[in-house]
């Protein structure tokens, strides 16, 4: 079965960092672009980062550059998503989701992890 | 950056009902939109994607249409499963979500 399972979420607060994860099976990680999405609680959707298959390319959100870095480790089938200097508003359901190029729908999601901000 | 305007925000509707939901692109974004449902506390699932390709497994009452910056998701006869938040999705430059039409029962 293909699947995307993330972990990592937490409480934090405000300037601290937390490291996410999305352990991927049931498909070849190394040949798909990974991303990031994150939902505010009563928000819609929103692209945070994207990485692509082989992890030498980046690019990222202007709300989250210069604070979050998303790496991947191809031989562990894992994404992650580092998050430093975090602030309420980066308060939200994270989801890791794939494309298999820069131009392609995000057809597998994984369930999401909550990160909440505060104090 | 390519903005992404969805209408309605909220739409009431009974079973059995076409439910028509649009979604307008601030410049043109080719055939590069997906079309997503979302159920409260779930992950958001793809129903359509190139505008007008259905996803597998996806029923057939869903369908999408448009090019360029106009494009609409129609479900023919909303069923009770349907009842849902929708999101347009463009991928023509980086990825830009709408904000959501939220399926309410009428």
């Amino acid at each position: 079965e293909v699947q995307l399972v993330e972990s990592g979420g937490g409480l934090v607060q405000p300037g601290g960092s937390l490291r996410l994860s999305c352990a991927a099976s049931g498909f070849t990680f190394s040949s798909y672009w990974m991303h990031w999405v994150r939902q505010a609680p009563g928000k819609g959707l929103v692209w945070v980062s994207r990485i692509n298959s082989d992890g030498s390319s980046t690019s990222y959100a202007d709300s989250v550059k210069g604070r979050f870095t998303i790496s991947r480790d191809n031989a562990k089938n894992t994404l992650y998503l580092q998050m430093n200097s975090l602030r309420a508003e980066d308060t939200a359901v994270y989801y890791c989701a794939r494309t298999y190029n820069w131009k392609d729908a995000f057809d597998i999601w994984g369930q999401g992890t909550m990160v909440t901000v505060s104090s | 950056d390519i903005q992404m305007t969805q209408s309605p925000s909220t739409l009431s509707a009974s079973v059995g009902d076409r439910v028509t939901i649009t979604c307008r692109a601030s410049q043109s974004i080719s055939s590069w939109l997906a079309w997503y449902q979302q159920k409260p506390g779930k992950a958001p699932k793809l129903l359509i994607y190139d505008a007008s390709s259905l996803e597998s497994g996806v029923p057939s009452r869903f369908s999408g249409s448009g090019s360029g910056t106009e494009f609409t998701l129609t479900i023919s006869s909303l069923q009770p499963d349907d009842f849902a938040t929708y999101y347009c999705h463009q991928y023509n430059s980086y990825w830009t979500f709408g904000q959501g039409t939220k399926v309410e029962i009428k």
